[in-house]
Formats: structure tokens, sequence, C-alpha cells
């Protein structure tokens, strides 16, 4: 198994730009999630999927943010207009089932910069 | 409610001695705890997991981690260090059972291993 794909691992724009980061969760997995990591606030998650239905979305920092599962099979997670203090690792994690004890698997991460 | 405190944001040990690291966990009602490691320039990968079965839970690469209700307690351990363990290590908390999916990170210990 690939493992979670994410893509790009690395993106850098300018401000105001749109940025669409993408995911490709593990075959068979029904829960996926959106996490951002930053040295300031830590892991922080955004958006919680469960069945491709977006079920907790109270993470997501505003309305420039959104975030869609057309399938089982794909996520992007959109930025729209970017700002600098949008810059952080954004990470990818899906897992087999819902429920806070299981595991998740998580991918590389997107490293992204907005300047 | 639930959050979790990781006492050192970074901890220095020599190759081939014991590896501490410690977490205190607050929660409400029966918690589940993990362990996750990152390595640099990658996502998050689960080292073990507690979920009321032992209280001595062993994990991956000979860690192993003891859940200790009384102290709210779930610290990290290993008994020689490799320079490979040298990672950022997060203690995880979330409640047991299928209707939950929020994950609380620690911030994180970063582990030098020192040859």
């Amino acid at each position: 198994d690939a493992g979670v794909i994410q893509s790009p691992r690395h993106e850098v724009t300018e401000m105001g730009q749109e940025v669409t980061l993408r995911c490709k969760p593990i075959s068979g997995h029904n829960s996926l999630f959106w996490y951002r990591q930053t040295m300031m606030r830590g892991l922080e998650l955004l958006i919680y999927f469960n069945n491709n239905v977006p079920i907790d979305d109270s993470g997501m920092p505003e309305d420039r943010f959104s975030a869609k599962m057309p399938n089982a099979s794909f996520s992007t997670l959109k930025i729209q207009p970017s700002e600098p203090r949008d810059s952080a690792v954004y990470f990818c994690a899906s897992s087999p089932r819902q429920g806070g004890d299981e595991k998740l698997f998580f991918g590389s991460g997107t490293q992204l910069s907005v300047l | 409610a639930q959050s979790v405190t990781q006492l050192d944001s970074h901890v220095s040990v020599s190759e081939g001695t014991p590896v501490l690291l410690r977490c205190n966990y607050s929660s409400s009602y029966s918690p589940s705890l993990f362990w996750y490691v990152q390595h640099p320039n990658k996502g998050l990968q689960l080292l073990l997991k507690y979920t009321s079965a032992a209280t001595l839970v062993k994990g991956i690469n000979g860690f192993e981690a003891e859940f200790k209700k009384s102290e709210t307690s779930f610290h990290l351990t290993k008994p020689s260090a490799h320079m490979s363990d040298a990672a950022e290590y997060f203690c995880v908390v979330t409640l047991t059972g299928a209707g939950s999916y929020q994950l609380t990170f620690g911030k994180g210990t970063k582990l030098s291993v020192i040859p």
C-alpha cells in the first residue's frame, strides 16, 4: 500500500493567490482528516470527513479555507486568497473507521509558504 | 474536555542510554492515549496506543508506555536509545468509542540522541 499521498510536497506562493492542496487516502479508509502544524500552535484539526461527508469543520480558520471530498479516494483543501499567516505544514490523515481510538495514517505533508 | 501536557519540549540522551518522554493528560471520560513519532520532513507515525486494555503498552522500535490513572500519566520509555530514534514525539489523547474523532495533540518533545 502506498499510504496516504499528498501533493504538492512544497508550495511557495504569493499573498492573494489561490492554493490547492491534494490528498489521496488509503483505499478502504472511510475517515479523512486535514491538520495544520505550526511551531506556535502545534497540530490543529481543520476538518474531518466520514464517508466523504464533512462532519466537523469547526477548525477551519475562516471562510478563505474550504475543503471537499468528491469521492472516497480524493480530497482537496483550498485557500483563497492566501495570506502569509497561512504558512504551515498541512497534513492529511486517514483511518479505516470512525472512532477516536483508531490509528491515523498520515501523509508526508505539504509545506506551504505564502510570501 | 481533554488536554495533554508534554512536560519537556526537548530531551537529549546519549546513544545506548534510556529514554523517558513524559506526558500527563486530562480527560473527563475513559481516554484513549497514543504516542506518535515524526521524523524530519515526514508525517506522523503511530508508535503505540492504549485503549483500556493492559496498562503497559508495547509499541514499535522497542518503545513502551505505561498508563497510570492515579497519576494521569502516560510516559514513553525505551531502555536503550538508538541514533534513529532522534525525532519529535507527540502524546495524544482522545475519547474511547466510535463516536469520537477529536484527537488532542501535545506540543511535542524533540528527542536528540548523542553518539
